[in-house]
């Protein structure tokens, strides 16, 4: 049972161009989520995050929204650049309740056409 | 500061053999996480310590595998013995504070087992 889903496995968009990529969540535990970017042979390296008390949280070219509602959150990128592609892996964990492990989805490829 | 580091980077070993992964976490932070990372399960929590303390072992998948950590600046994960489906990257990633936090990963060490 995935509790964290990325319906989109790649994705591709020009550069200059906004970048959106998808997460849904069935957990309702869930309260802290996060994005992580990921190259080949590396690590994922933490890129933004949001807090279950804010709809959006903004840091540079990056912007994550959150609809509890809807379970949902998306990572836009403004403006695309080439060296944004990599995969990008949404993760969410339930801080209140102690458990602190991130649980991830599938992972969404960007990539970014010069 | 020079991150989360793993070791090895690569390991290739025969089924049946004895494997451990190393882990040196971000000095200062006090939990711990192990992940592994295939093309069917994608990233999956294995283990996590707090404060050198296993907290959460549900994804170890059997009794073959195991993990340490004897100190705030050391961990191990071994598999004994290892079979071909235990082949896939496992990371290494720790946070700073009890609290749900942003957590850093380490290189992730690349296991095949022949």
């Amino acid at each position: 049972d995935q509790q964290v889903k990325q319906n989109s496995p790649s994705l591709s968009v020009q550069e200059g161009r906004i970048s959106i990529l998808n997460c849904d969540y069935t957990n309702s535990m869930f309260d802290y989520f996060l994005w992580y970017k990921k190259y080949p042979a590396e690590g994922p390296t933490f890129l933004i995050s949001i807090s279950s008390i804010k709809d959006k949280n903004e840091d540079g070219r990056f912007t994550v929204f959150l609809n509890k509602s809807a379970k949902h959150l998306s990572l836009h990128i403004v403006p695309s650049q080439p060296g944004d592609s990599a995969v990008y892996f949404c993760a969410a964990s339930e801080g209140d309740t102690g458990r602190r492990a991130l649980t991830f989805g599938s992972g969404t490829r960007l990539q970014v056409q010069p | 500061d020079a991150g989360v580091i793993q070791s090895p980077r690569h390991e290739v070993t025969e089924m049946g053999q004895e494997v451990t992964l190393r882990c040196k976490p971000i000095s200062g932070h006090n939990s711990l996480f192990w992940y592994r990372q295939t093309m069917m399960r994608g990233l999956e929590l294995l283990i996590y310590f707090n404060n050198n303390v296993p907290i959460d072992d549900s994804g170890m998948p059997e009794d073959r595998f195991s993990a340490k950590m004897p100190n705030a600046s050391f961990s191990t994960l071994k598999i004994q013995p290892s079979e071909p489906r235990d082949s896939a990257v496992y990371f290494c990633a720790s946070s700073p504070r009890t609290s749900t936090d942003t957590q850093y990963f380490g290189p992730g060490t690349r296991l095949t087992v022949l």
